[in-house]
């Protein structure tokens, strides 16, 4: 079946340094992929859509300045979180739609971030 | 509002038992997302269904669109199911552009 990954898994970053995840679709056209948070015991919040070749759309409460996200491809989008503070530190899970598979999406493995 | 509940928040299993999550939406969508979530947090997409019954190994899923309803069923529980499982609806935000919002999730655990 479809698969989305996610790079790095695990990063850890001093306070005021960017950070860059990577999400891939693996075997499918992404038309679409969608940014995710989620805070310990809490449920998915959407950061922001992108499709490919267009600028993302960010929700509500989410700076777009801080948290850059480029769909370049196809395959690939990256989420960076600029100028990273503490209050950054969460799960970061992408999720990517498209292709052959119809209007089904499929979820990325996540990235735990920890800023110091 | 486009809101999702899911029910029970949490549940406790002796292995063995047959466990039903449930899943409510508010208003009518084309299809509906069954995830899992293990510790540590990585998501499987475990079942995206729009009428009927959908079965994969020990996991049966089934929607009524009338009723705005959808359960999920694991039969033969193990240790190895506990996990957090989210429902997750597709509203429409606009033209043909539709966000997926989730629910609570169902914190289960198996016990040997």
């Amino acid at each position: 079946g479809a698969v989305v990954s996610q790079h790095p898994s695990w990063v850890i970053c001093k306070s005021g340094t960017s950070v860059k995840i990577e999400c891939r679709s693996l075997d499918f056209q992404a038309t679409t992929m969608f940014w995710y948070r989620q805070f310990p015991k809490q449920s998915l919040m959407l950061m922001a859509t992108s499709n490919e070749g267009s600028k993302a759309t960010y929700e509500q409460g989410v700076e777009k300045d801080k948290f850059l996200i480029n769909h370049a491809s196809l395959t690939l989008s990256t989420l960076t979180v600029t100028s990273a503070h503490p209050e950054d530190s969460s799960f970061y899970i992408c999720s990517a739609r498209g292709g052959g598979v119809g209007e089904t999406q499929y979820f990325g493995p996540g990235t735990r971030l920890l800023v110091l | 509002k486009n809101e999702v509940e899911q029910s029970p928040q949490n549940l406790t299993a002796q292995e063995g038992e047959f466990i039903t999550i449930n899943c409510s939406y508010s208003v009518g969508i084309s299809a509906l997302h069954w995830l899992q979530q293990h510790p540590g947090g990585g998501i499987v997409s475990l079942f995206m269904l729009s009428s009927g019954k959908k079965k994969h190994g020990r996991l049966i899923a089934t929607i009524n669109i009338q009723e705005k309803h959808s359960s999920l069923h694991i039969t033969a529980s193990h240790p190895r199911d506990s996990a957090v499982y989210i429902c997750a609806a597709p509203f429409n935000s606009g033209g043909s552009n539709y966000k997926l919002t989730f629910g609570k999730g169902t914190l289960l655990t198996v016990n040997p």
